[in-house]
């Protein structure tokens, strides 16, 4: 079965720096999203990535999704205490978009002011 | 315009028994897929509704059922529960059973 992994498990800033999060899939992915979740509340949904090569930004957020579509990078510029919060990769678990989700473990981020 | 609303936002209930979640999906939207997500880990995909009926199924037991009213909303129910169903129990939304996943706020279950 499909499994994600995300690096690092944690990650602590200082406000202004910039940070990388990764995600690698086991298998080729064919949908892969990112979302921001606070602790113990729900999932907020920041971008969708489809295609190998793809990169969307939203405000200081950018996503990428490599050629080979095993692997998303989400890459936060100039960070904020805004940015803090856990970041999870999901991806759709078949190449049928099925909208069954699975997802990493997630990355906490702590954004020091 | 409304997001995807869950309710209890907390409960507490005791093992061996029965609890029913709620989830109204956002306007518009007429899939609702259930989530289970443990402290510290990822969701973890329960089941799918789409036009009342059950459309895909995680790696969950026969206690975890479930029910799409006409309106779209839907129920997650557990039965004879057990000290390892505590978590937060999401639930997302999407127009179709592909589009993207919009997912409320959870609810939080604690067994004792």
């Amino acid at each position: 079965s499909q499994e994600l992994e995300q690096s690092p498990q944690s990650l602590i800033v200082q406000e202004g720096k910039n940070l990388t999060i990764n995600c690698t899939s086991s298998k080729t992915l064919y949908g892969l999203y990112w979302y921001k979740q606070k602790y113990g509340e729900g999932l907020i949904f920041l971008m969708m990535l489809q295609k190998g090569g793809e990169e969307k930004s939203h405000e200081k957020i950018t996503a990428k999704l490599d050629e080979k579509k095993q692997q998303s990078s989400l890459h936060i510029t100039a960070s904020q205490p805004s940015h803090a919060g856990i970041y999870l990769c999901g991806a759709d678990s078949s190449s049928g978009n099925t909208g069954k989700l699975i997802f990493g473990q997630g990355t906490t981020l702590q954004v020091k002011p | 315009d409304a997001g995807v609303t869950q309710s209890p936002t907390h409960l507490i209930k005791t093992r061996g028994q029965q609890v029913t979640l709620r989830c109204s999906p956002k306007s518009g939207h007429d899939t609702v897929s259930w989530y289970q997500q443990a402290l510290g880990q990822g969701p973890q995909f329960i089941f799918q509704y789409y036009e009342e009926e059950e459309r895909q199924r995680g790696n969950f037991p026969d206690r975890f059922s479930g029910h799409q009213f006409p309106n779209y909303s839907s129920e997650l129910n557990v039965n004879a529960l057990l000290l390892g169903d505590s978590a937060l129990y999401l639930c997302a939304s999407s127009r179709t059973l592909q589009e993207t996943q919009y997912f409320g706020p959870g609810t939080r279950l604690l067994v004792l």
